[in-house]
């Protein structure tokens, strides 16, 4: 299907365990984000990528790793998964950087962290 | 710090009125600004932008107003519709150039 999926839609794993959340986008977009949603907070950037193997932190990036060897996937992964990590990750893109351009949002992967 | 506030968390209106949803934020940098909404469970769709020569941009019911002397947007809907519900978020970038800020967002709820 085309557009922007998201997986595991859901995820609970352990403290200390690593794990990874997948996106994928089908628009062939330079740009991919990955955000984290939690109360109070709003949507916080984590990490972007302006093209493959181009990455860089955003507001939140410690605890994070991100990759990005095809344009189509951006992988985010959690090495250490901590309970602050516990959030809805949302993960977009967009075809210009961020000053000119919407971004299109993922559905969403809601992880909880016990 | 949060630099892109929403003060309200959350609005209701009735069908067929106005909804006006604010945003502050407090870097004088930003100079490119948008509206989200968000139904449960989905990811936040853009809904309208404006950039900083502009004052005033429209689409259909939802028209943006920005302020930069006051560094205040807001978002007005009319005639607000029951499907309007959702949360809105709005969001500002402009000083790295790669980075849009959001809000806390905003809980509309439109009463038939």
């Amino acid at each position: 299907d085309a557009g922007i999926t998201q997986s595991p839609r859901y995820k609970i794993t352990e403290t200390g365990r690593q794990v990874t959340l997948m996106c994928h986008q089908t628009w062939s977009h330079s740009y991919m984000f990955w955000y984290r949603q939690d109360l109070g907070h709003g949507l916080r950037l984590i990490y972007y990528s302006a093209a493959a193997d181009i990455t860089d932190k955003g507001e939140v990036p410690d605890g994070y790793v991100v990759s990005r060897s095809k344009t189509e996937n951006f992988p985010l992964t959690l090495e250490s998964a901590t309970r602050s990590q516990t959030s809805v990750y949302f993960c977009a893109s967009s075809e210009s950087s961020a000053i000119v351009g919407e971004q299109y949002f993922g559905p969403g992967t809601r992880l909880t962290v016990t | 710090d949060q630099q892109v506030k929403q003060n309200s968390p959350s609005l209701s209106v009735q069908e067929g009125r106005i909804s006006i949803l604010n945003c502050d934020y407090t870097n004088s940098m930003f100079d490119y600004f948008l509206w989200y909404k968000k139904y449960p469970a989905e990811g936040p769709t853009f809904l309208i932008s404006i950039s900083s020569i502009k004052d005033k941009n429209e689409d259909g019911r939802f028209t943006v107003f920005l302020n930069k002397s006051a560094k205040h947007l807001s978002l007005h809907i009319v005639p607000s519709q029951p499907g309007d519900s959702a949360v809105y978020f709005c969001a500002a970038s402009g000083d790295t150039g790669n980075q849009f800020y959001f809000g806390t967002g905003t809980s509309l709820t439109v009463i038939p």
